[in-house]
């Protein structure tokens, strides 16, 4: 199986800031990676396929980068209800692979 | 819109069979385009596939769990079922149905239920 790794697996930030998380795959998936948002107590929700378009609803400020084995989530301006935690996804091949997630918490 | 419940006992025994069962609403599973799968989720823990159906039946599970894991559908009622067998408190999670959007070679999660908790306890 894929083996994805998420950096790093917490960060502190505030409101206003600007956040990266990054998402290594352990064998090249082309773009075949998604992006979901996790809050206590709910279901993930989707928020990039295809490494970078954006499902719709998203917030702008939510964008993705990356081919092969490297990938980044970034969060332009992090706003009160981004505070959640963050999985990568990848959907190259079977069995379907989750990073381990990055919890982002408020500074 | 789509939306996705999952129904089944919050407590199982150790040895025995899991069993959940996941309605949709909004959209016809019978729809192309999509799998829909299982995921769950241990306290505190990450994500992990279970496995998926078609609605021609056809089915792929992680191999992890593939020798206990069984899952049905029944387009008649627009749900899909998921049983695990010979459970252990290892199999203690968050159970979610989530309806897979294929794209490419495998598909990403576009949908997902609320999700519901199975304890294996005696």
């Amino acid at each position: 199986a894929i083996r994805m790794t998420q950096s790093p697996s917490s960060l502190s930030a505030s409101t206003g800031d600007r956040v990266t998380i990054t998402c290594r795959a352990s064998q090249g998936i082309s773009s075949y990676l998604a992006w979901y948002q996790q809050k206590p107590g709910k279901a993930p929700k989707l928020l990039i396929y295809a490494a970078s378009t954006l499902q719709s609803g998203v917030p702008s400020r939510f964008s993705g980068s990356g081919s092969g084995t490297d990938f980044t989530l970034t969060i332009s301006c992090l706003q009160s209800e981004d505070f959640a935690t963050y999985y990568c996804q990848q959907y190259y091949s079977y069995p379907q692979t989750f990073g381990q997630g990055t919890k982002v918490e408020i500074k | 819109q789509v939306q996705l419940q999952e129904s089944g006992p919050g407590l199982v025994k150790p040895s025995q069979t899991l069993s959940l069962t996941c309605t949709v609403s909004g959209g016809s599973i019978s729809s192309g385009s999509y799998y829909w799968s299982w995921i769950r989720q241990p306290a505190g823990k990450g994500l992990e596939w279970i496995g998926r159906i078609y609605t021609s039946g056809s089915t792929n599970y992680n191999p992890s769990l593939k020798s206990r894991v069984t899952i049905s559908v029944d387009t008649s009622k627009n749900q899909f079922s998921l049983k695990l067998s010979s459970v252990t408190a290892a199999d203690t999670a968050v159970y979610y149905c989530a309806r897979g959007f294929i794209s490419g070679p495998a598909y990403y999660f576009d949908y997902w239920g609320q999700g519901t908790l199975v304890t294996v306890s005696s």
